[in-house]
């Protein structure tokens, strides 16, 4: 079965660069039929979808992130990645990688969704 | 910017059919998916495309969306079900985007 770890720094202080990575086993980021992806929940919070990126570099971001946000994919390690700056304790969450599975709409857009979760990261932005 | 609103809790005892709702304007053109979110672990996917249940949910997890409206039905909700559900689905822009509801508390006591 899939299986997808989030890896990176648990403890950040405030500006600096939030990078985390999914490594990716027992599957592919280059399947033709999926798109990658993160959602973050702060804690005692709802779930927020970040974004999502197609192993073709192809990204799409929340818009309230966007600014501070880059997404990318490794296709020789089997990986993709989050890379948010300036970040503040409003950042602080369990940030979960995701596979998301994927349609086109009646206008032709692709709409992804997430369907298989990693188990999730806490990272905290203290100072 | 795109929302989807559902009920903050819903309880029901033993037995009984619970029934947990997510509005949303874009919800007659876009496809609605549910998630249950038990203390403490990673979110699971319960409900796809609207009605389609994934290999090893329980046939008691049924969905319907109507217009605005998507609905995630639980009959003879267990103890077991107790957990946070949330829906989700994406915005009709051109790059559409993913969001979440504000995610329910089910209750089976």
């Amino acid at each position: 079965q899939l299986q997808l770890q989030e890896s990176g720094p648990r403890l950040l202080k405030p500006s600096e660069t939030l990078s985390l990575t999914c490594t990716v086993s027992r599957g592919s980021v280059t399947s033709s039929n999926y798109y990658w992806g993160w959602i973050r929940q702060p804690p005692g919070k709802g779930l927020e979808w970040i974004g999502s990126l197609y192993y073709n570099g192809s990204t799409n971001y929340n818009p309230s992130l966007k600014s501070r946000l880059t997404m990318s994919v490794d296709t020789s390690r089997n990986q993709f990645s989050l890379k948010l700056t300036s970040v503040t304790a409003a950042d602080t969450a369990v940030y979960y990688c995701a596979r998301h599975s994927n349609y086109y709409d009646s206008a032709g857009f692709v709409n992804t969704s997430p369907d298989f979760w990693g188990q999730g990261t806490l990272v905290t932005v203290s100072s | 910017s795109y929302e989807l609103t559902q009920p903050p809790s819903v309880s029901v005892s033993p037995g009984q059919t619970a029934r947990i709702t997510c509005s949303g304007d874009a919800l007659p053109k876009k496809y609605a998916y549910w998630y249950q979110q038990k203390s403490g672990q990673a979110p699971v996917l319960v409900i796809y495309e609207d009605n389609r249940r994934p290999s090893g949910i329980p046939e008691r997890f049924s969905g319907s969306s109507s217009g605005t409206l998507a609905t995630l039905t639980i009959s003879g909700a267990r103890v077991d079900d107790e957990a946070d559900y949330y829906c989700y689905s994406t915005d009709n822009s051109a790059n559409p985007r993913g969001v979440f509801g504000g995610g329910t508390k089910l209750t089976v006591l």
